[in-house]
């Protein structure tokens, strides 16, 4: 069947430092990955996309990996801060519309 | 400014009872997207919309309906028949084409009371 997993935990890490969060997928063959932010009681807001043929996009402290010989996508918040604090969610395009992951809550702590 | 408007942010529905939920967009954007979002879970399609008076199921449709009579417009129905609606119910839009993120509402949080 077709799954995308993130991790069900959340992130807790030290402001200054590197988040990664995780994106895995099985049975799905996307043109393309999105990753989005969600604060509490709000909706989703767009963060970034990755093609199929790219490897890797930045977006100031953003960075995004996407690799489809693993089904792997890796999110990255370099310098992180209190404000990143927030649910982070990841979508693959499947035919005209996205399927989303559940979503990791990352938790930066000053 | 340019976004997407949903209304109510909160509504309350009895048993047996159908309730709209409005969603209006000034971002010229064709495609439109109803979800929902439970605790724990991804987001999950309902009805989408590419074109005007044009929309196809989601993955659970069922109980829902929606109309597409105009661009700026895709309001989601939820009838008596859905049987668990208690959720957070989140439009969204963007151009047609592949490679846009989509632009979300603020939501609509449904309570059966």
């Amino acid at each position: 069947s077709q799954k995308i997993e993130q991790n069900s935990e959340a992130l807790n890490i030290q402001e200054g430092k590197t988040a990664t969060l995780t994106c895995n997928y099985t049975n799905y063959s996307p043109a393309y990955l999105q990753w989005y932010r969600q604060d509490p009681g709000r909706g989703p807001v767009f963060l970034l996309l990755i093609r199929e043929n790219e490897k890797e996009k930045r977006k100031e402290r953003l960075k995004v990996t996407f690799d489809t010989t693993l089904k792997q996508s890796l999110f990255h918040i370099t310098a992180s801060q209190p404000a990143d604090s927030a649910t982070y969610l990841c979508a693959l395009e499947d035919g005209n519309k996205l399927v989303f992951g559940a979503g990791t809550i990352l938790r930066v702590k000053s | 400014d340019g976004g997407i408007t949903q209304s109510p942010k909160y509504l309350f529905r009895k048993e047996g009872q159908n309730v709209t939920l409005s969603c209006e967009q000034n971002l010229n954007h064709d495609a439109m997207y109803w979800y929902r979002q439970d605790p724990g879970q991804g987001l999950r399609l309902i009805y989408y919309s590419q074109i005007v008076n044009d929309f196809q199921k989601g993955d659970i449709a069922e109980g829902y309906s929606v109309s597409r009579e105009k661009k700026e417009s895709f309001p989601l129905t939820v009838t008596s028949a859905q049987k668990n609606p208690t959720a957070f119910y989140l439009c969204a839009s963007r151009p047609v084409g592949r490679n846009y993120g989509y632009t979300f509402g603020s939501g609509t949080r449904l309570t059966v009371v």
